[in-house]
């Protein structure tokens, strides 16, 4: 299996900050990652694909880089309608798909 | 914009079987992988499995002995069977549809149903 690894898991942060959430594979998985935001009693959302593509209609203050093993998804001025839990996934294996244990963005 | 929406028992006695029904509107399955993937405070987002509109499974190896997936082209729908359920499976259970571009490789779930949770207990 694929590991994915999300820091932090949990993270407090102001309106109009900058955060940055990591994730880290336990192998080697090219751009085959992806991001998702999860509010309370919602399903998943997709915000990124392929490490970096932002999807139709998600803001350009979202953006992610990365490939190989390390990943970043960063929020670069955090909006009131951005603290949810973002989760990552690795694509690359198509025979087991794992995602991330998520990171919760809170109100500080 | 395609919609998804699962259905099926919420309460689920131990050792039978979970069943859930996933309905497609605003598309076609044909074309597509369609999956099932559940959430759980303890174990996070787990992917279950696909289906394709051939009838193609790919199941999660740590539940391949119980899990069936089936997928009706005629009505636009897939299912999900899981045998022998234990509190273990209690979950919210989410259909969503795997895109995958041919000319990059990348996939990834975009359209996901709104959830349904299952309970499994006496």
């Amino acid at each position: 299996d694929i590991q994915m690894t999300q820091s932090p898991s949990s993270l407090s942060a102001s309106v109009g900050d900058r955060i940055t959430i990591t994730c880290r594979a336990s192998q080697t998985i090219s751009t085959y990652l992806n991001w998702y935001q999860q509010k309370p009693g919602k399903a998943p959302k997709l915000l990124i694909s392929a490490a970096s593509r932002l999807q139709r209609g998600v803001p350009s203050r979202f953006s992610g880089s990365g490939s190989g093993t390390d990943f970043t998804l960063t929020i670069s001025s955090l909006q009131p309608e951005d603290f949810a839990t973002y989760f990552c996934q690795q694509s690359y294996s198509t025979l087991l798909y794992t995602f991330g244990q998520g990171t919760k963005l809170d109100v500080k | 914009q395609v919609q998804l929406q699962e259905s099926g028992p919420g309460l689920v006695k131990p050792s039978k079987t979970l069943s859930l029904t996933c309905s497609v509107s605003g598309g076609s399955v044909g074309g597509h992988y369609w999956s099932w993937i559940r959430q759980s405070p303890g174990n996070g987002l787990e992917w279950i499995g696909f289906i394709d509109y051939t009838g193609n499974t790919n199941v999660n190896p740590s539940l391949q002995s119980r899990v069936t997936i089936s997928i009706d082209t005629s009505g636009n729908q897939f299912s999900l069977n899981l045998i022998s359920a234990t509190a273990a499976d209690t979950a919210i259970y989410y259909c969503a549809r795997r895109f995958y571009s041919e000319s990059s490789g990348q996939n990834y779930f975009d359209f996901w149903g709104q959830g349904t949770l299952v309970t499994v207990s006496s």
